[in-house]
């Protein structure tokens, strides 16, 4: 069983290009969300999104944007990629709302250097 | 928005001592509270929750938390600590719009 599976698992990006991240779940969960990991900074949610077709914004969504394509995949994108935005990115998907379960299934990580 | 504070980004212990570690929450209604574990180069694992239920919340690993309204803390124990439990450890809790925030973490050290 795979989980969530992100793609690609490392990335290194010039200032100012654009790439996506990939995020699938294969458990049939309703609510996905996109966090960053800095040193010192524990998790920040990015975005996040309670069911198919919505998405909603998280503590440091400025520079991304994202896009929940079905029940399945949320991708998140950097536009122009800027410095700040060298980071370890995790996906996560839970069955319900975290005042539902509360239960948030990780993914690998992303690991995203901008140069 | 509701959040959590986490005292100390790094702790140590000794094997066989008590694990401790600190986390208080702001929330001006009940709060749903977590705690996460990561272990070196992975994605975070579901320790324990708080959902109201129960005050004493015991989790996987020999871990449990304690919910103190009184004191606004949700602090994780295990009485005796093992080489194997050294990892960060995350603190979060779900907002009314269901957004689970964490707090920045606290590594554990456990010492020979």
């Amino acid at each position: 069983n795979a989980g969530v599976t992100q793609t690609p698992k490392f990335q290194v990006l010039k200032t100012g290009q654009s790439m996506t991240l990939q995020c699938a779940q294969d458990m049939n969960h309703n609510s996905m969300y996109w966090y960053r990991q800095d040193p010192g900074m524990g998790l920040r949610l990015i975005y996040y999104s309670a069911s198919e077709g919505t998405t909603d914004k998280g503590e440091v969504p400025n520079g991304y944007n994202v896009s929940r394509l079905n029940k399945r995949e949320f991708s998140l994108r950097l536009e122009s990629a800027a410095p700040s935005q060298t980071s370890v990115y995790f996906c996560a998907s839970s069955p319900q709302g975290g005042r539902s379960t509360g239960e948030l299934f990780f993914g690998e990580g992303s690991r995203l250097t901008v140069l | 928005a509701q959040s959590v504070t986490q005292l100390g980004s790094h702790v140590s212990v000794s094997e066989g001592a008590l694990v401790l570690l600190r986390c208080n929450y702001s929330s001006s209604v009940p709060p749903y509270l977590f705690w996460y574990v990561q272990y070196p180069n992975q994605g975070l694992q579901l320790l324990l929750k708080y959902t109201s239920a129960a005050t004493l919340v015991k989790g996987i690993n020999g871990f449990e938390a304690e919910f103190k309204k009184s004191e606004t803390s949700f602090h994780l124990t295990k009485p005796s600590a093992h080489m194997s439990d050294a990892a960060e450890y995350f603190c979060a809790v779900a907002n009314r719009d269901d957004k689970i925030i964490f707090g920045k973490g606290t590594r554990l050290h456990i010492l020979p």
